[in-house]
């Protein structure tokens, strides 16, 4: 069965701090993506990711960044938490043929104090 | 630029009775469209998707979605809706660069 595993599903964080949000995808998928879900907004596109060390900023890329050392592995980092990043946020894999179908992980959802 | 918009946020429907939730979406191309379904505190899942030939598809759980492109729709139906079916859904279009632009959802609640 295909997966999208997601660290964390419940973090709470103080203000200023580093947050880390990791994901890792066993289908062996050239397209990852960070999403962050809000409630009446949808899915907004923070980052994605086409390849290895490859990145590009979606919507929503202010205060956010990405790595991707892995084909498997893409994580998402918030150099100094704010109160406005409390989220849920949805990773997600895609192979590389034209509009391949999103796979997504349970989320994680980050409060920000 | 790409646009979804799911005009129903909320819809409540009778266990038995039918569904249908609208979606439309502004694509400059032949779109890829895709129906998702989130049950609380889970991922999304995939139901349904179209990307060419029979403009009527077939997803899993019972569930169809005609796409109509003159009205640029692609409305999701159900004959008869389950209390399990109680989640929100989402409709996405994805683009040739394997960008996905989502709708903002539409709360599903079943009454019994």
């Amino acid at each position: 069965d295909v997966k999208v595993t997601q660290s964390s599903r419940y973090l709470v964080k103080r203000t200023g701090e580093k947050v880390f949000l990791e994901c890792v995808q066993d289908m062996d998928h050239e397209n990852m993506f960070w999403y962050r879900q809000d409630p009446g907004l949808g899915l907004r596109l923070i980052y994605f990711s086409y390849d290895v060390k490859m990145k590009e900023k979606g919507d929503i890329p202010e205060g956010y960044s990405v790595s991707r050392e892995k084909k498997e592995r893409f994580s998402l980092i918030l150099e100094s938490a704010s109160t406005n990043q409390t989220s849920m946020y949805l990773c997600a894999s895609s192979p590389s043929s034209a509009a391949g179908e999103l796979f997504f992980g349970e989320g994680s959802r980050l409060t920000v104090l | 630029a790409q646009s979804v918009t799911q005009p129903d946020i909320h819809i409540t429907v009778s266990e038995g009775a039918s569904l249908e939730l609208r979606c439309n979406y502004s694509y400059g191309a032949t779109p890829y469209l895709f129906w998702y379904v989130q049950s609380p505190g889970q991922g999304l899942q995939l139901l349904l998707k179209y990307f060419s030939g029979d403009t009527l598809v077939q997803g899993i759980k019972g569930f169809e979605a005609e796409f109509k492109r003159s009205q640029s729709s692609f409305n999701l139906r159900k004959p008869s809706v389950h209390w399990s079916d109680a989640a929100e859904y989402f409709c996405a279009v994805g683009d040739n660069f394997n960008k996905f632009y989502f709708g903002s959802g539409t709360k599903l609640n079943v009454k019994p």
